[in-house]
């Protein structure tokens, strides 16, 4: 399984576009990242999975450089709401999701 | 949107005793899985189950604990002889097939407290 390194925690205010960036080394050519988002006291909320390139969904974008040695998860205009925990993670074949620790995003007003 | 469903929201537990904690996936989903996060650390994998059976499961998931689809909606988590440490949030998720290429969809959990 690839290691992820995210920030432990990052803050921004309100109406910011905010990156969270996880370097991800050893990722397999068969590898996927997928980056979830976890308020408190609920499961994790799927946000967005790439393979290459960019990838844009109504909540997020996803940037992964040529080498796919790390991916940039992007948000735009934040709000309060968006305070959370996000997770990178990196696999493929294996239903074993093995999270680390996430980057702690604060929203401030 | 279809979402996975889980009970108790809050379960309150003596310790030695054993605990059910229900799930009920999104429907047209084939794999399920159980997670669980002990307060203020990081979501620990327990277990996958597929086709009626166990695909893959953690270290964690030892003897104490099984899981179950005893009929074609639910899908169970069974801890005999709780300890203190099973004190935990735990999560069921459900995809639609195998692999990261599917997301996984988590449902709200079960806050388990052992007494």
């Amino acid at each position: 399984l690839a290691k992820t390194t995210q920030p432990i925690s990052m803050d921004s205010y309100e109406g910011q576009e905010v990156n969270i960036t996880c370097s991800h080394n050893n990722i397999a050519t068969n590898d996927y990242i997928t980056w979830y988002q976890q308020f408190p006291s609920q499961g994790p909320r799927f946000i967005i999975q790439g393979y290459k390139t960019k990838v844009t969904n109504e909540v997020a974008s996803l940037f992964i450089p040529a080498d796919r040695k790390s991916s940039t998860l992007s948000l735009p205009r934040v709000s309060l709401s968006d305070t959370a925990v996000y997770y990178c993670l990196v696999g493929d074949i294996t239903n074993d999701m093995r999270f680390g620790a996430g980057t702690r995003l604060t929203v401030k007003p | 949107e279809p979402e996975v469903t889980q009970t108790p929201s809050h379960q309150v537990t003596q310790m030695g005793q054993e605990v059910i904690l229900r799930c009920v996936p999104i429907s047209n989903h084939l794999y399920f899985y159980w997670y669980r996060q002990i307060l203020g650390q990081k979501v620990e994998f327990l277990v996958s189950f597929y086709n009626n059976e166990i695909s893959e499961k953690s270290e964690i998931f030892d003897d104490q604990f099984s899981v179950e689809r005893p009929d074609g909606s639910n899908f169970t988590l069974k801890i005999r002889s709780t300890k203190l440490e099973d004190s935990a949030m735990y999560f069921c998720a459900s995809s639609p097939g195998s692999g990261r290429r599917q997301p996984q969809h988590f449902g709200d959990g079960t806050r388990l407290s052992i007494l």
